[in-house]
């Protein structure tokens, strides 16, 4: 199975700061990895596919690139409902495997 | 509006047995993949089981292979796993995910429901 590992585990930073979180994995994955951001009692809600693709509703100032082991998800300016969990997920292969998350806080 | 929702958690014993639902609506529910995807407390995500759309194909994870079974009824749009000889490590929350396409990412989610493995 394909490791996903993600860093920072966490980020603090400050409303309108650039967060810039990583994603490598174990083996090529092509450009199939998925981003998600993840709150408190929720689901986690899909923000990128493919790499590079926003979901459908997900606001420009989130931004993912990469290819093949190394990724990344990049929010330009944070706004408050930013902050949150976010994990990568890949769909190179079975089983689909997440990273263990990097956590952006309010600094 | 493109709806999952997950029902059927609850507090059970170790072997006990438990049967998951998701009901999908506002989409062509039998036209996609769709995933059982289950986070310990205070853990990351792990993808349990997959159906095809057509429901002909499954896939599971290791640690579930031989007790959990994924299933799909068209006719009410619903998503089924059967969990039998149910382990403490079993311990989650279950959501239901819909894949975005075959082997896709996961567009949708539900709200997810809690399955507690204890004595």
């Amino acid at each position: 199975e394909i490791v996903l590992t993600q860093s920072p585990a966490t980020l603090s930073l400050s409303p309108g700061e650039r967060a810039t979180l990583s994603c490598r994995a174990s083996q090529s994955v092509s450009d199939y990895l998925a981003w998600y951001q993840q709150k408190p009692g929720q689901a986690p809600r899909l923000l990128i596919y493919d790499a590079s693709n926003r979901a459908t509703g997900i606001p420009a100032r989130f931004s993912g690139t990469g290819s093949g082991t190394d990724f990344t998800l990049t929010i330009s300016s944070l706004d408050p409902d930013d902050f949150a969990v976010y994990f990568c997920q890949h769909r190179s292969n079975w089983p689909p495997t997440f990273g263990g998350g990097t956590k952006v806080e309010l600094k | 509006e493109v709806r999952l929702v997950e029902s059927g958690g609850r507090l059970v014993q170790p072997g006990e047995s438990l049967r998951l639902s998701c009901a999908g609506s506002g989409f062509r529910f039998n036209g996609y993949a769709m995933y059982w995807i289950r986070q310990a407390p205070g853990k990351g995500l792990e993808c349990v089981s997959y159906v095809s759309g057509g429901g002909f194909a499954t896939y599971y994870t290791d640690s579930v292979k031989g007790r959990f079974t994924v299933s799909r009824d068209m006719s009410t749009d619903t998503l089924y796993l059967q969990m039998n000889t149910l382990r403490a490590e079993d311990t989650a929350v279950y959501f239901c995910a819909k894949g975005r396409n075959s082997f896709g990412a996961f567009d949708i989610w539900g709200q997810g429901t809690m399955v507690t493995v204890s004595s």
